[in-house]
């Protein structure tokens, strides 16, 4: 099983869709997680942190469900703009280790 | 400005030639990664460090090597002995604690011929 699963894609929407990806992982001693965007042919940025409580950030939200292994995305009013990978990602361990799901392409479309 | 930095940023090599890709930071960030991309695949870790002088192999660490002298420098080593090293490598960098993102270099395309 892997680390880091992710929804396999793409998601292909309109544009004003809303559209939600899932991720789960396999260490239960995970201790942070994230969600980061990555534009074709270029490095990873971050598009928010995910807190145990929820989090916004404008037209995203982010949930972590402890119990369930279980992180989800939800962008609302898709954009053209919007239309990129997006990967899980997970941090554990006294090492700092660094793991990536292996991503969900989305392709909002006019 | 404070950042990452790895160059070059396309790399070409004869089959059998080892090559070491650099890979600076100056954000005084305590751990390093190393991942490695291949067309339309996610990130796959290949070397990570926690602190200077110390390093963890990843998940595709074979064929590879890496040294971490100095904070500020990861340089990783593609040696002959990885079967297949065209691809897109990718260098982050964060503080140590927990809930501190990764940022990383612009990545180098590794060509080999």
């Amino acid at each position: 099983r892997k680390e880091v699963e992710q929804d396999p894609g793409p998601f292909n929407v309109p544009e004003g869709a809303t559209v939600a990806f899932n991720c789960t992982y396999s260490n239960s001693a995970s201790q942070s997680f994230f969600w980061y965007r990555q534009d074709c042919r270029k490095e990873p940025k971050l598009l928010m942190s995910v807190y145990s409580s929820g989090n916004e950030d404008g037209r995203f939200t982010a949930q972590l469900n402890r119990a369930s292994q279980y992180i989800s995305l939800l962008i609302r009013d898709s954009k053209l703009s919007d239309s990129a990978t997006y990967l899980c990602v997970v941090k554990w361990g006294g090492y700092n280790k660094l793991i990536f799901g292996a991503g969900t392409r989305l392709a909002v479309h006019p | 400005d404070g950042g990452i930095t790895q160059s070059p940023k396309y790399l070409f090599r004869k089959e059998g030639q080892n090559v070491t890709l650099s890979c600076e930071q100056n954000l005084n960030h305590d751990a390093m990664y190393w991942y490695r991309q291949d067309p339309g695949q996610g990130l796959r870790l290949i070397y990570y460090s926690q602190i200077v002088n110390d390093f963890q192999k990843g998940d595709i660490a074979e064929g590879y090597s890496v040294s971490r002298e100095k904070k500020e420098s990861f340089p990783l080593t593609v040696t002959s002995a990885q079967k297949n090293p065209t691809a897109f490598y990718l260098c982050a960098s964060s503080l140590g604690q927990m809930n501190t993102e990764a940022f990383f270099g612009q990545g180098t395309r590794l060509t080999v011929v």
